[in-house]
């Protein structure tokens, strides 16, 4: 099974900020990667899919890239309403696995 | 705008069979694949499974023997069971539309229902 792990699973930050989070895989996913932000009492929305293809409707203040083992979501200027936690997903095995979690706090 | 409502028992007692429906609305069930994700109290998402439109299924090997989804495509409708619930199996639980990109054609979540939240509490 494919692992997936984010760090840092929290983070502290200011609006106006930059912001990387990074997503690992235990094995290659080559850009079977995508990014979802969830709110408290919400259901997660997609924000990158492929790697680094921005979904329709989503600020092009996120970014993402990486292919392979190492992928990293940016948010390069923070904004209020991105405070939230975000999650990286695998689509390459059978598991669809999600990362653990990143928390982005004022 | 597609829109994905969903219903279903909130609070069962261990041992019974959780049952979820999903209605699509908006959109069409074709040519696409609709899942089952979980996220249990203060923790992070688990995928359940899977279904098209022509009845085909994929599960979570960790959930496989107490899971089935099925679709109702004259309704626009899937659904999800879960038997033999255990408080392990308290979580929200969403549906959501799988698409594919590109050439690879990449799976992605694209669309989420609101979650429903299930509690199994004796």
């Amino acid at each position: 099974d494919i692992q997936m792990t984010q760090s840092p699973s929290s983070l502290s930050a200011s609006v106006g900020d930059r912001v990387t989070i990074t997503c690992r895989a235990s094995q290659s996913i080559t850009s079977y990667l995508n990014w979802y932000q969830q709110k408290p009492g919400e259901a997660p929305k997609l924000l990158i899919y492929a790697a680094s293809t921005l979904q329709s409707g989503v600020p092009s203040r996120f970014s993402a890239s990486g292919s392979g083992t190492d992928f990293t979501l940016t948010i390069s200027s923070l904004q209020p309403e991105d405070f939230a936690t975000y999650y990286c997903q695998e689509s390459y095995g059978s598991l669809r696995t999600f990362g653990q979690g990143t928390r982005v706090e004022i | 705008q597609v829109q994905l409502q969903q219903w279903g028992a909130g609070l069962l007692k261990p041992s019974e069979t959780l049952s979820l429906t999903c209605a699509v609305y908006g959109g069409s069930l074709s040519n696409y694949n609709w899942s089952w994700v979980r996220q249990p109290p203060g923790k992070g998402l688990e995928w359940i499974g899977e279904i098209n439109d022509s009845g085909s299924t994929n599960y979570n090997p960790s959930l496989k023997s107490r899971v089935t989804i099925s679709v109702d495509t004259s309704k626009k409708q899937f659904s999800l069971r879960l038997s033999s619930v255990t408080a392990a199996d308290t979580a929200v639980y969403f549906c959501a539309r799988g698409d594919t990109s590109g050439y690879y054609e990449i799976p992605y979540f694209s669309y989420w229902g609101r979650g429903t939240p299930v509690t199994v509490s004796s």
